[in-house]
């Protein structure tokens, strides 16, 4: 069974358009997160979400919205497209908030997103 | 701001033989955490290995082992008996141990690791 799966695995739009990217996750953890990997490979936190409260947020254009129905799900809506916005996103999952510490972040597949 | 650094940006092994990633971090805290992940061509962000800066022994897992240096804060990532399926980007990645708080990971820019016959 995958552990943070998302959808899809492959997005191609035009620029302008508005898309989703779905993130689900049945490891049970209570934070979940989204990263991009540029075109050079670089790989930088986005937002992160505990228990459906958004708690980091690093500087991303507010055309980016994530949403978090509950806790095992995290989705990035994103308005606007532009050519820069062409990336990898992975989502992830880790568990927080359970007194023990060096808790893993899990990876999902990544979702490759390229702007025409 | 934290700041991890691989300068290494490739790097060739011939199977079974042994290569050494390197990995510099800049931080002022005390207590973290540092991990090496593998993302081969299929894009997966794999944890390959992790180490607890208030641990002094080094971790291994299998045939991968890191040398911890605190002091000098250096994390590298030395690969044994290298396979085939080791071809990958190796990103060395960083966190604070932030207890009861979601903290960030800060990656490395990678390691393009290839594996030769």
């Amino acid at each position: 069974d995958t552990a943070v799966s998302q959808t899809p695995k492959y997005l191609v739009t035009q620029m302008g358009n508005d898309k989703s990217i779905k993130c689900e996750q049945n490891l049970g953890h209570d934070t979940m997160y989204w990263y991009k990997q540029d075109s050079k490979k670089f790989l930088k936190i986005m937002f992160s979400y505990n228990n459906k409260e958004l708690i980091i947020n690093e500087t991303v254009p507010n055309r980016f919205s994530p949403k978090s129905p509950d806790k095992a799900h995290l989705n990035l809506h994103i308005n606007s497209l532009e050519l820069g916005d062409s990336a990898v996103y992975f989502c992830a999952s880790s568990q927080e908030f359970s007194g023990v510490g060096n808790q893993p972040q899990h990876f999902g597949d990544g979702t490759r997103l390229s702007i025409l | 701001a934290q700041t991890v650094t691989q300068s290494q940006p490739e790097m060739s092994v011939q199977e079974a033989e042994t290569v050494t990633l390197s990995c510099t971090y800049d931080t002022s805290e005390s207590d973290y955490y540092l991990f090496w992940y593998k993302q081969p061509p299929s894009r997966q962000m794999i944890l390959v290995i992790r180490q607890e800066a208030y641990k002094q022994q080094n971790a291994t897992e299998n045939r991968f082992s890191v040398n911890f240096q605190k002091a000098a804060k250096s994390f590298s990532l030395k690969i044994s008996d290298s396979q085939l399926g080791d071809a990958a980007m190796y990103f060395c990645a960083y966190r604070d141990a932030l207890t009861g708080t979601a903290s960030k990971l800060t990656f490395g820019t990678g390691t393009r690791l290839q594996v030769t016959l």
